[in-house]
């Protein structure tokens, strides 16, 4: 059974802090994305990777940076939290392009 | 642009009644076409993609490419498929899966 895991249900922080989410998955996954999901605009494509050390970005890069230094590990970075980046995160992992996505729990993220 | 449209936020139907959630994309290419449903306090899971043509909790859903949809359909609708649905696209050999606004299906008895 896959497992996507996120470090934390819920978060708070303060603005203008560092915030780290970080997520693993257990099955060799190739492709690992981070969503931002907001009522009435669904997920929204933050960054994803599809090798480690590799990263494109997705629909809203602005104020985030990930890191994948390993296969399993892919890190989702704040530089400097702000309000409008309160939000749920989800972490997904897929084994190569066009195949099933699995998801994290989530992690309720506010900054305030 | 690749964009996924879902024109409905909530849909209300009754137990027993038919269910029809819209989906439609842009894409230059030939996508994959999926839906993924998210229960109350579960993490979010696929439910079917077009290419296995399968039924799952008695869903189906049609790719039709001459009007870029991907309506998602049941028959008779059951209260636990009360959920949020999403609808989401994944170009070949690209590896982005890009979603919806997402619809928030209440069956109600």
């Amino acid at each position: 059974d896959v497992k996507v895991t996120q470090s934390s249900r819920y978060l708070v922080k303060r603005t203008g802090e560092k915030v780290f989410l970080e997520c693993v998955q257990d099955m060799d996954h190739e492709n690992m994305f981070w969503y931002r999901q907001d009522p009435g605009l669904g997920l929204r494509l933050i960054y994803f990777s599809y090798d480690v050390k590799m990263k494109e970005k997705g629909d809203i890069p602005e104020g985030y940076s990930v890191s994948r230094e390993k296969k399993e590990r892919f890190s989702l970075i704040l530089e400097s939290a702000s309000t409008n980046q309160t939000s749920m995160y989800l972490c997904a992992s897929s084994l190569t392009a066009n195949t099933e996505a699995f998801f994290g729990q989530g992690t309720r993220l506010t900054v305030v | 642009a690749q964009r996924v449209t879902q024109p409905e936020k909530l849909l209300s139907v009754f137990k027993g009644a038919p269910v029809e959630l819209k989906c439609n994309y842009s894409y230059s290419g030939s996508p994959e076409l999926f839906w993924y449903v998210q229960y109350s306090r579960q993490r979010l899971q696929l439910l079917l993609r077009h290419i296995s043509r399968e039924s799952i909790k008695g869903f189906t859903a049609d790719l039709n490419k001459g009007e870029t949809s991907f309506h998602l359909k049941k028959p008779f609708a059951q209260e636990e498929d009360s959920a949020m649905y999403y609808c989401a696209l994944s170009g070949w050999g690209w590896g982005k899966l890009q979603f919806g606004a997402g619809t928030q299906v209440v069956v109600t008895p």
